[in-house]
């Protein structure tokens, strides 16, 4: 089971909204709502931030959201702050009863 | 407060075996399937395997199949993974955490680091 696709990188500003994909395909993204994405410093536990393709896990921002086209899913930050800078991990279950996480992102606010 | 306390882990040889716990707090336990998911220096997350609320299935990521065990006990609020033939590759920080395969991973542990060298 190959790693889902992400950027390695993405940064923006202070306020602005950034976009992380999280390419899959039709045995994983494409096939299941069981998409989440994790928020991840490290030395720390991941946290999840978005589960189910867009539902916000508790305590998490309304500045998260999730969605997904295709065998693409997506996380984007509106409103960019700077505790947002983390590294950024989507997964899915598979076709094959077990789950893969992406290669993850770094967000960097500037 | 939920928790999850991974220990065991340790430097061992090529080949070697090791075994993992995971302690368990301030949640249902036996409600929630659970993983392993583990973190090499440097690189990213990769999800080792999953085992459903009764402990009565478990599905493995091919790079551990064969290798890898999962358990649990429910009594006890404990997850166990058992390595054996242990590789190089698998050197990394080990985390429990809530969810099986399907669902999400609402709570981690900090992580366990295993060093095969």
């Amino acid at each position: 089971q190959s790693a889902l696709t992400q950027p390695a990188s993405v940064s923006g500003s202070p306020g602005q909204s950034i976009t992380v994909s999280c390419a899959g395909t039709s045995s994983d993204v494409g096939a299941y709502y069981y998409v989440s994405w994790y928020q991840h410093h490290p030395g720390k536990g991941p946290k999840l931030m978005i589960y189910d393709i867009s539902y916000r896990a508790s305590g998490v921002s309304n500045r998260f959201s999730g969605s997904k086209s295709g065998n693409t899913a997506s996380l984007t930050i509106s409103g960019l702050q700077a505790e947002d800078e983390a590294d950024y991990y989507c997964s899915s279950y598979t076709s094959s009863g077990t789950r893969v996480f992406g290669t993850g992102t770094k967000v960097t606010v500037l | 407060e939920v928790q999850l306390v991974e220990s065991g882990g340790n430097m061992v040889r090529p080949g070697g075996s090791l075994r993992l716990s995971c302690a368990a707090s301030g949640f249902t336990f036996e409600d929630y399937g659970m993983s392993w998911v583990r973190q090499a220096p440097g690189k990213g997350l990769e999800w080792v395997c999953g085992i459903n609320v009764f402990g009565t299935k478990a599905t493995y990521a091919d790079s551990v199949k064969g290798r890898f065990t999962i358990s649990r006990d429910n009594a006890k609020n404990s997850l166990y993974l058992q390595m054996n033939g242990l590789r190089d590759d698998d050197t990394a920080f080990y985390h429990c955490a809530s969810g099986g395969a399907a669902a999400a991973n609402d709570y981690w542990g900090q992580g366990t680091l295993v060093t095969v060298s």
